[in-house]
């Protein structure tokens, strides 16, 4: 299996441009996480889904962020407008629910570090 | 809310001695509690995780961890370092039932030779 699979790797835009995420989930696996890793504040998870459908986006830090899952292999994440304070590592992870067990591993992307100037 | 503490953002040990990275937790609930692994430039992957059952959890490349409850600790250890561990560590907890995991900040662990 080729794992979490997030792109770009790397991004760097300007203040105020928008900026999209992409990561497509391990096949078979129903839930879908979005993380953020900074320095000052750690990892942090954004939102997270559930068969492509939205469950907790509480971590979300503002309106200028989105996600969507279309469908259950690719999800997106947006900035709109872009800012400097968002400059972090952002990991997409995914996870399948086997043996009706209410945990299972949560297997992370290498991550897209984005540079907002 | 759950939440974990991790205690030391930097540690360091020298080749061969023993590994002991601290965590403390605290949840309203039974928790699942989990250590991950993260190299540089790399994404998170699971060491081990406590789920209820034996309270001394066995992981990957020799690493333990003992569930206390009295202690509200999940500690993470390993008998002898080698320079392959030198990583970053991150202690987590998520109340049962729920696939969301709250992170702690993280542990970077250097490996002297």
């Amino acid at each position: 299996d080729a794992g979490v699979i997030q792109s770009p790797r790397h991004e760097v835009t300007e203040m105020g441009q928008e900026v999209t995420l992409r990561c497509k989930p391990i096949s078979g696996h129903d839930y879908l996480f979005w993380y953020r890793q900074t320095m000052m504040r750690g990892l942090e998870l954004l939102i997270y889904f559930n068969n492509n459908v939205p469950i907790d986006d509480s971590g979300m830090p503002e309106d200028r962020f989105s996600a969507k899952m279309p469908n259950a292999s690719f999800s997106t994440l947006k900035i709109q407008p872009s800012e400097p304070r968002d400059s972090a590592v952002y990991f997409c992870a995914s996870s399948l629910t086997t043996g009706g067990s209410s945990y299972n591993e949560q297997f992370f992307g290498p991550g897209t570090r984005l540079t907002v100037l | 809310a759950q939440s974990v503490t991790q205690l030391g953002s930097h540690v360091s040990v020298s080749e061969g001695a023993l590994v002991l990275l601290r965590c403390n937790y605290s949840s309203s609930v039974p928790p699942y509690l989990f250590w991950y692994v993260q190299y540089p430039n790399q994404g998170l992957q699971l060491l081990l995780k406590y789920t209820s059952a034996a309270t001394l959890v066995k992981g990957i490349n020799g690493f333990e961890a003992e569930f206390k409850k009295s202690e509200t600790s999940f500690h993470l250890t390993k008998p002898s370092a080698h320079m392959s561990d030198a990583a970053e560590y991150f202690c987590a907890v998520s109340d049962r039932g729920y696939q969301k995991v709250t992170f702690g900040t993280g542990t970077k662990l250097q490996v002297i030779p």
